[in-house]
């Protein structure tokens, strides 16, 4: 079944204690990008990817790393995560073209403290 | 830069009744235009999609037209259900990038 994984779903943690969210895909995708959901603020764009080994900001950057050394696989870093980290946050891939449709994981709600 | 928005929530409909949710957008050049849906609990899952003016996208009964001439692509359903409830986003990327822009959410419950 074509999918993206996300883990964990749920996160409960401190702050400043360094956490990391794996992202997975078996579609094959070029494409992988980072959201969080915010109420009132939709989605917003963290990072993406569009191969392996390259990774770019998005809107809301600061605060996160990002890796893709392999091109399923782009797991999301919070070296030090803070409060206003707290979020919903959505993995997302797609084939690279133009338009193309974007596949969501299930989420991964983070709670820091 | 590219943007949406869309008609703030929450929508509360009886079943049967006619949907509308407002969208509207801003970008350059001819962006694809999208709606995703996310059930309670869920991720995204694409809805319906238009990639050029005047195409319709349709999908489980819902609609919605690519204007390019309102810059709108509002998003439709003659008579919607009770599993119909959830939050819709309507989204574009713009024709040069694959960067995705979301509106805020439309969150919509249907009643028996």
């Amino acid at each position: 079944e074509a999918q993206v994984t996300q883990n964990p779903r749920y996160l409960i943690t401190v702050t400043g204690k360094k956490l990391t969210v794996t992202c997975s895909q078996n579609m094959n995708h070029e494409y992988m990008s980072w959201y969080r959901q915010d109420p009132g603020l939709g989605l917003r764009q963290i990072y993406y990817s569009m191969n392996v080994e390259v990774t770019d900001k998005g809107d809301v950057p600061e605060g996160y790393k990002v890796s893709r050394k392999e091109k399923r696989n782009f797991p999301l870093i919070l070296e030090s995560p803070s409060p206003n980290q707290t979020s919903l946050y959505f993995c997302a891939s797609s084939s690279g073209l133009l338009g193309d449709t974007q596949y969501f994981g299930p989420g991964t709600r983070l709670t820091v403290l | 830069g590219n943007s949406v928005t869309q008609m703030e929530g929450p929508v509360t409909l009886s079943e049967e009744a006619f949907l509308t949710i407002n969208c509207t957008y801003t970008a350059t050049g001819y962006p694809s235009l999208f709606w995703y849906v996310q059930y309670p609990g869920e991720g995204l899952q694409l809805l319906l999609k238009a990639t050029k003016a005047d195409d319709k996208g349709s999908n489980k009964g819902f609609e919605a037209t690519y204007r390019k001439e309102t810059t709108s692509f509002h998003l439709e359903k003659g008579s919607v259900q009770v599993s119909d409830s959830a939050v819709y986003f309507c989204a574009l990327t713009s024709y040069n990038n694959n960067d995705m822009r979301f509106g805020a959410g439309t969150r919509l419950t249907v009643k028996p």
